[in-house]
């Protein structure tokens, strides 16, 4: 089975510009979460994402904005870069459903490197 | 909101040798700990977890306790292998009603093994 597959891998982009990163969940798997990793840090958590709608929003400007598709893709979509948004977004899925509410593993893809010249 | 420390921020030990790394979390909330092993360049990739209703947790070479009490979390690394150097990250998370909750990470233990 495929893991959680992010694209593209890599990006450079200029202030001001915008960039929208992919995420495809591992099959079956219907929450998805976002997460930003400075170089040296911990991931931080921005969106999670279950069945279309907003479950959870970590302490990130406006700027940042998720979706998620009825195939249970999602993407992220950060406006007016920053030079501060470089980073590596991370993408991580877990279950969902029934089970929403339990403590279940969170799988991550490899993300997103993102450099903002 | 909840805060993960951890420490300590890099460790050294030989091939054999035991590691352990700790962690402490702020909120007496959380009930879901899980550790993720991340090598350079690579995804952070689960290597265990454990619910507060366990103490203690074991699988091979890998072990995590939890002290609910004293709200802190361990890796314990035995017989440490070269492949084992890596980042290491603990984490805490919260279940609570119209959410899964997310994961608070600390900051990452940086581990080398040498042989």
């Amino acid at each position: 089975d495929a893991g959680v597959t992010q694209s593209p891998t890599h990006l450079i982009k200029t202030r001001g510009q915008h960039v929208t990163l992919r995420c495809s969940p591992i099959s079956g798997h219907k929450s998805v979460s976002w997460y930003q990793q400075v170089l040296g840090q911990g991931p931080q958590f921005i969106f999670q994402y279950y069945e279309k709608e907003e479950r959870g929003r970590g302490n990130f400007p406006d700027r940042f904005s998720a979706r998620q598709f009825p195939n249970y893709s999602s993407e992220l979509n950060v406006n007016a870069l920053l030079l501060g948004d470089s980073a590596l977004y991370l993408c991580a899925s877990s279950l969902g459903g029934q089970t929403l509410y339990s403590n279940q593993p969170q799988h991550f893809g490899d993300g997103t490197r993102l450099s903002i010249l | 909101g909840e805060n993960v420390e951890q420490h300590p921020s890099t460790l050294s030990v030989q091939e054999g040798d035991s590691a352990v790394i700790k962690c402490t979390y702020s909120d007496s909330a959380s009930n879901y700990f899980p550790w993720y092993k991340q090598e350079l360049g690579k995804r952070p990739q689960l290597i265990i977890d454990i619910r507060s209703n366990v103490g203690e947790k074991k699988d091979q070479r890998i072990a995590v306790t939890l002290n609910k009490t004293a709200k802190h979390f361990s890796l314990h690394i035995t017989e440490t292998q070269p492949e084992d150097s890596a980042v290491y990250f603990c984490a805490a998370k919260k279940v609570y009603g119209g959410s899964q909750g997310n994961l608070i990470f600390g900051k990452g233990t940086k581990l080398s093994v040498k042989p």
